[in-house]
């Protein structure tokens, strides 16, 4: 059980938007900055979005995040199939003294 | 070209040991933090041990705390995971990464910005 949590799942069809929630407490995303990660089957995890919302360079402003209390939201714009992929969230967490992992939101486009 | 690459991976049998290591090229080594975080088969990532530039401040995941140990050698640019007592459910691809932490407006930024291509780890009899 993750201690940062995600749906298993989001789908929408070619050029619609998608939001990935991702949910935690004060020890965590209430109080540190969340960044975001893209991962393809067999491959790296790579980096998205850091500091809650900034992309690094390379990044399409397709991809956005935003962080409202204890939660965060990653969303893709303009869907398409390459963006099928594993979309995971992350922080620090001062109760457990150790960074922290949302379980994974599989993206699908339908 | 920032790069970072995992080796060491292997089959071993439960109650064994193994060394990861991961070399770094690109970027002053010694400037950052680095990180290891595995992912089980069909599963989540899961952050596993960090150490920073100075090997000052380490942390350990409680699935493995007394079992692991993180280090580096910034002379030679690697990081390494020493793994006893392996068990089952350390079965998994092991990835070390670049770590970017700071305090920025009052809010503490932890993240991973560079990715090894990752080792996989089995553990069975």
């Amino acid at each position: 059980q993750s201690v940062l949590t995600q749906p298993p799942s989001v789908s929408a069809a070619p050029g619609q938007k998608v939001t990935i929630p991702c949910s935690g407490s004060s020890s965590n995303i209430g109080n540190y900055y969340v960044s975001w990660y893209q991962q393809f089957p067999g491959t790296a995890p790579k980096l998205l979005i850091y500091d809650n919302d900034k992309r690094p360079s390379g990044i399409p402003d397709r991809f956005s995040g935003s962080k409202s209390g204890t939660s965060a939201t990653l969303g893709i714009t303009g869907l398409q199939t390459g963006d099928e992929a594993d979309y995971y969230c992350a922080t620090w967490d001062a109760s457990l003294s150790v960074g922290v992992f949302g379980g994974g939101t599989r993206v699908t486009v339908l | 070209e920032v790069q970072v690459e995992e080796s060491g991976g292997d089959l071993v049998q439960p109650g064994g040991s193994l060394r990861l290591s991961c070399v770094a090229s690109g970027f002053i080594f010694d400037r950052y933090s680095m990180i290891w975080v595995r992912q089980a088969p069909g599963k989540g990532l899961e952050w596993v041990s960090y150490i920073d530039n100075r090997s000052r401040n380490i942390y350990h995941a409680d699935s493995v705390r007394g079992r692991f140990t993180i280090s580096r050698d910034n002379a030679k640019n690697s990081l390494d995971l020493q793994m006893n007592s392996l068990r089952a459910e350390d079965t998994a691809v092991y990835y070390c990464a670049r770590v970017r932490n700071y305090d920025s407006a009052g809010y503490y930024s932890l993240y991973f910005d560079f990715w090894g291509p990752g080792t996989l780890v089995t553990v069975s009899s």
